[in-house]
């Protein structure tokens, strides 16, 4: 079956600091992979979407992903970590069967002063 | 333009009431998503609609649980009799017009609380 996974359930870096988030998807040679973006008491957000082409995207809020098909990855990154990022984070793959995303587990990221 | 509105935004009811949730879709948008989100299991799709049928309601954990897409600007779940274990959130998302696979919007969300 179609998954997403995201091994890290928490993960907490100072403010300043780089980050990458972890993602891996199971299913399809042309995958359609997105990252979201949900602070405490809200929807999500989308913050970018690959579905082809160069395979390093630029999204919103200073954040890119890179597409690594050798590897089945989608991991998130940003440079410098503001106390803002602060969020819970979904990784999700489209299926070009059904039009429905499946979203992986998620990541809590908290942010050091 | 305005995002996914969901309403209300707080429910919280006795069990053995019927619960409405409400959403209206971004203008445009020809698909629809309704999800409910807990500590437990995470981010769960119920059932989604595309150009106002229902597609996939695989995920609909009951026949308590019911969904209708009137017209292309609102949907409403419906839960009767809610329980406790249907405490959750829940989210309203759209996507825009055309086939395949499209970013989703998602709305506030709906946090139901059933005692």
């Amino acid at each position: 079956a179609q998954s997403v996974t995201q091994p890290d359930i928490h993960i907490t870096v100072s403010e300043g600091a780089s980050l990458e988030l972890r993602c891996n998807y199971s299913y399809g040679a042309t995958p359609y992979l997105f990252w979201y973006v949900q602070s405490p008491g809200q929807g999500l957000q989308l913050l970018l979407k690959y579905f082809s082409g160069d395979t390093l995207v630029q999204g919103i809020k200073g954040f890119e992903a890179e597409f690594k098909r050798s590897q089945s990855s989608f991991n998130l990154r940003k440079p410098s970590v503001h106390w803002s990022d602060a969020a819970e984070y979904f990784c999700a793959e489209g299926s070009s069967n059904t039009g429905k995303l499946i979203f992986g587990q998620g990541t809590t990221l908290q942010v050091k002063p | 333009d305005a995002g996914v509105i969901q309403s209300p935004r707080h429910e919280v009811t006795e069990m053995g009431q019927e619960v409405t949730l409400r959403c209206k879709p971004i203008s445009g948008h020809n698909s629809l998503f309704w999800y409910r989100q807990t500590m437990m299991r995470g981010l769960e799709l119920l059932i989604y609609f595309n150009n106002n049928v229902p597609i996939d309601d695989s995920g609909m954990p009951e026949d308590r649980f019911s969904a209708k897409m009137p017209n292309a600007s609102f949907s409403t779940l419906k839960i009767q009799p809610s329980e406790p274990r249907d405490s959750a959130v829940y989210f309203c998302a759209s996507s825009p017009r055309g086939s395949g696979i499209y970013e989703q919007y998602f709305g506030p969300g709906t946090r139901l609380t059933v005692t």
